[in-house]
């Protein structure tokens, strides 16, 4: 089946420093890609929507500066969480979408910045 | 691999009947969530299920857990037009978050 590679699966970092995490279809191309972040005890939160070719739609209140989306190709798309503070912890996951109805998810970051 | 297994995979019903979809998994979790995804568009959380609980109720949503068969399902009663969309379950094992394939859910006028 459908697979979608996430990493780093985990990641500790220091505050005011960059992460990227990327997202790849290992078997198939990507009409749109979506991010979603889940803080705590909470169910995840749809980040951004982008589809190859195009800026990425952000959601109400999801900084585009702060959260770098490069939907690089078919296959590829990075989020970058750029200076990052200990409230930007939490846990990031991808999914990728092919064709109407296919989507695939990541296995999921959890990034802990410190 | 993912660790959510659903079936069926694809679902066609008349506007008013029940619709259940079926989930499995495969290693102890802390609580199991149930997703739905128009076309194109972003997850919308339905309902969350705890690894103590049973069963919970939302609306029109019936979820169930059992825990010793790693198996939860989801029913959609009297189901709309609107209901048509792609249905996820996910499960929260601590330091992983799986989905499962999904359940295509089409629901006919």
């Amino acid at each position: 089946g459908a697979v979608v590679s996430q990493h780093p699966s985990w990641v500790i970092c220091k505050s005011g420093t960059s992460v990227k995490i990327e997202c790849r279809s290992l078997d198939f191309q990507a009409t749109t890609m979506f991010w979603y972040r889940q803080f705590p005890k909470q169910s995840l939160m749809l980040m951004a929507t982008s589809n190859e070719g195009s800026k990425a739609t952000y959601e109400q209140g999801v900084e585009k500066d702060k959260f770098l989306i490069n939907h690089a190709s078919l296959t590829l798309s990075t989020l970058t969480v750029t200076s990052a503070h200990p409230e930007d912890s939490s846990f990031y996951i991808c999914s990728h979408q092919q064709g109407k109805n296919g989507y695939t998810f990541g296995s999921g970051t959890r990034l802990t910045v410190v | 691999s993912q660790q959510g297994e659903e079936d069926p995979q694809a679902l066609s019903i008349q506007e008013g009947e029940n619709a259940t979809m079926n989930c499995s998994y495969k290693t102890s979790i802390n609580n199991l969530q149930w997703y739905r995804q128009n076309s194109g568009r972003g997850l919308v959380h339905l309902i969350l299920i705890r690894s103590n609980e049973r069963e919970k109720h939302s609306g029109r949503l019936r979820v169930t857990l059992d825990t010793s068969k790693k198996s939860s399902s989801l029913l959609i009663t009297a189901s709309r037009a609107a209901d048509t969309a792609s249905y996820f379950c996910a499960t929260d094992a601590g330091n992983q978050f799986y989905f499962g394939t999904g359940t295509s859910l089409t629901v006919i006028p």
